[in-house]
């Protein structure tokens, strides 16, 4: 089983669109969570820290439930500008490695 | 230009020869990554440091990589005997202490022809 999983995408969703990418964590040790952003052909950028409490920012909503060992990512009213590949990302203690997902792919078009 | 930065963008090489491949990160940065990403797969950890101290490395490494951090700056990262399937974008990130957001240079795309 992989340490990170998500769901395999593409989402293919229209202009103003609200949308949400699903993760789960296998380690049930893993101590900090985030999405990152890739846009094609580029480096992997901070999107976001995931908290248990949740945490917004803007149109994006990012929310952990440790005793799942689920994180998600809803993002409303979707621009084309959003269109990128989302990573779901855990690291496992502090200052450690960080264990990424395979990604999702968004699309959002006109 | 304060951000991480590899070189090469890009390396094309013979199957067999050696490549050598160098991260600047950001300065006063003291954790330093490497990862390994292919097409349609997210980043896979290779390796990091911490100041010159290597402190993990992945079991997916085999002997023919090596990285070094000689003096707890820039990085290099060494294969040796390079096969197909080593080809694959490189990358290098780093974050600064006390901070867990890890910033990326644009990576290293090696081809193995």
């Amino acid at each position: 089983r992989k340490e990170v999983e998500q769901d395999p995408g593409p989402f293919n969703v229209p202009e103003g669109a609200t949308v949400a990418f699903n993760c789960t964590y296998s380690n049930s040790a893993s101590q900090s969570f985030f999405w990152y952003r890739q846009d094609c052909r580029k480096e992997p950028k901070l999107l976001m820290s995931v908290y248990s409490s949740g945490n917004e920012d803007g149109r994006f909503t990012a929310q952990l439930n440790r005793a799942s060992q689920y994180i998600s990512l809803l993002i409303r009213d979707s621009k084309l500008s959003d269109s990128a590949t989302y990573l779901c990302v855990v690291m496992m203690e502090y200052g450690n490695k960080l264990v990424f997902g395979a990604g999702t792919i968004l699309r959002v078009k006109s | 230009d304060t951000g991480v930065s590899q070189n090469p963008r890009h390396k094309i090489t013979k199957r067999g020869q050696n490549v050598t491949f160098r991260c600047d990160p950001i300065s006063e940065h003291n954790r330093l990554y490497w990862y390994r990403q292919t097409l349609g797969q997210g980043p896979e950890f290779l390796t990091y440091f911490q100041n010159e101290a290597q402190l993990e490395k992945s079991r997916l490494l085999s002997d023919r990589f090596s990285a070094e951090r000689p003096k707890g700056s820039f990085s290099t990262l060494e294969i040796q005997r390079t096969e197909q399937g080593d080809s694959a974008m490189y990358l290098c990130a780093s974050t600064a202490f006390g901070s867990t957001e890890a910033f990326f240079g644009q990576g290293t795309r090696l081809t193995v022809v």
